[in-house]
């Protein structure tokens, strides 16, 4: 089993809509998590951390279940311009600090 | 400005040899990271520094190799071992601790 996994899709959605992402993890040393975007041939950038008491920062709203060790990322209002690869990111501590990335969820945003 | 450099943007081997891929940051970041990444995949780790002139394996080391005899340098060498190296090289750095990395903007190799 992968320690993090995600629907690779394609998620193919029409401006406006909303679309969910999850996220699961398989370390219960798991300590610190993001969300990262990438877009096509570029390097993944930072979209958000993730707190266990959820955070929004607009359209955006993440959170993070550790008991069933997912977390999740939510998109409204979705815009042609949020279509990219959206990365899962776990941190774990297990002596020492171990960055992990999920293999990105796909995300196609349709006029 | 802060950030962190990678050159060159693109980069063209023959096969049988060694390059060198660069990495510096000025963000005064202790760790630092290489990953590859291939087309439609994730990122896998190829070696990671948490501190100057030391340096740990990643899930895919074996053909690659690092130094980390600065703060702000990590460079990458592909050599002739690495019989598949066609991908997209991505350089990370992070504060000490665990927190979230950022990146540089990807050098692309190609085998000729």
């Amino acid at each position: 089993r992968k320690e993090v996994e995600q629907d690779p899709g394609p998620f193919n959605v029409p401006e406006g809509a909303t679309v969910a992402f999850n996220c699961t993890y398989s370390n219960s040393a798991s300590q610190s998590f993001f969300w990262y975007r990438q877009d096509c041939r570029k390097e993944p950038k930072l979209l958000m951390s993730v707190y266990s008491s959820g955070n929004e920062d607009g359209r955006f709203t993440a959170q993070l279940n550790r008991a069933s060790q997912y977390i999740s990322l939510l998109i409204r209002d979705s815009k042609l311009s949020d279509s990219a690869t959206y990365l899962c990111v776990v941190i774990l501590y297990t002596g020492g600090f171990k960055t992990i990335f999920g293999a990105g969820t796909r995300l196609f945003v349709k006029a | 400005d802060g950030g962190i450099t990678q050159s060159p943007k693109y980069l063209f081997r023959k096969e049988g040899q060694n390059v060198t891929l660069s990495c510096e940051q000025n963000l005064n970041h202790d760790a630092m990271y290489w990953y590859r990444q291939d087309p439609g995949q994730g990122l896998r780790l190829i070696y990671y520094s948490q501190i100057v002139n030391d340096f740990q394996k990643g899930d895919i080391a074996e053909g690659y190799s690092v130094s980390r005899e600065k703060k702000e340098s990590f460079p990458l060498t592909v050599t002739s071992a690495q019989t598949n190296p066609t991908a997209f090289y991505l350089c990370a750095s992070s504060t000490k601790g665990g927190n979230e990395a950022f990146f540089g903007q990807g050098t692309r190799l190609t085998v000729v």
